[in-house]
């Protein structure tokens, strides 16, 4: 069975810091990777999606980056937090094609920046 | 670009009476997959249906949605509402590559 492991669950961070989020997926070889956020009371925002090693596409820009170092590994960064970056960060993995696939998402990290 | 709208932010309604939460879209594909996710308190989206075929019911746990790429609808609905099923839905467009873009979601919240 498949799983998805997201790190950490919840970091408060202060304005101008880095971070650095990641996520692990045990199970599936060569999954299409995304990461979401969703700000309080908002919307599922696509952030990035991956389909391969070392290849990471931007969905839009927030002056954060993606990273996927290998092919179960998926990392979200930035050298300097704002305050609108704050939110709830969800991984997720599709079986290899086209998005109309299934996304199962991970149980997230809570970022408040303060 | 890709949207999709859901006019109702908070459906509040008493256990046993049917649902239907509104969902629309725009987009420039001709067979665009449509999907419903749900997000229960302090847990994370997971999928409840999704369909791509124009005019046909699709069913799961209850709820069902039908697309109709006339009017660019994929509403979705259940004939009994239950408590469990408070929490929030998504509707969600894919563009067949690796988009998936997501409304702003319909709290739903029965009350017993």
């Amino acid at each position: 069975a498949q799983t998805i492991h997201q790190w950490p669950v919840a970091e408060i961070k202060a304005v101008g810091s880095p971070l650095s989020l990641g996520c692990t997926i045990k199970g599936k070889s060569s999954p299409n990777l995304y990461w979401y956020w969703q700000a309080t009371g908002g919307t599922l925002q696509q952030l990035f999606y991956s389909i391969t090693v070392g290849q990471v596409e931007s969905v839009v820009q927030l002056n954060l980056s993606a990273s996927r170092p290998k092919d179960d590994q998926f990392i979200l960064s930035t050298e300097k937090l704002l305050l609108s970056h704050s939110g709830f960060y969800l991984c997720a993995w599709s079986l290899g094609g086209a998005s109309a696939e299934t996304l199962y998402f991970g149980s997230g990290t809570r970022l408040t920046v303060l | 670009g890709d949207s999709v709208t859901q006019t109702e932010g908070l459906v509040t309604l008493t256990e046993g009476l049917p649902v239907m939460l509104n969902c629309t879209y725009q987009t420039i594909y001709s067979n665009p997959f449509l999907f419903w996710y749900v997000q229960h308190l302090n847990e994370s989206p997971r999928l409840l249906l999704k369909s791509f075929t124009d005019n046909k019911r699709t069913e799961h746990q209850g709820f069902h949605a039908t697309l109709h790429k006339s009017s660019s609808s994929f509403h979705l609905q259940k004939s009994s509402a239950q408590l469990s099923d408070s929490a929030l839905y998504y509707c969600a467009l894919s563009d067949m590559g690796y988009k998936l873009t997501f409304g702003t979601g319909t709290s739903l919240l029965v009350d017993p």
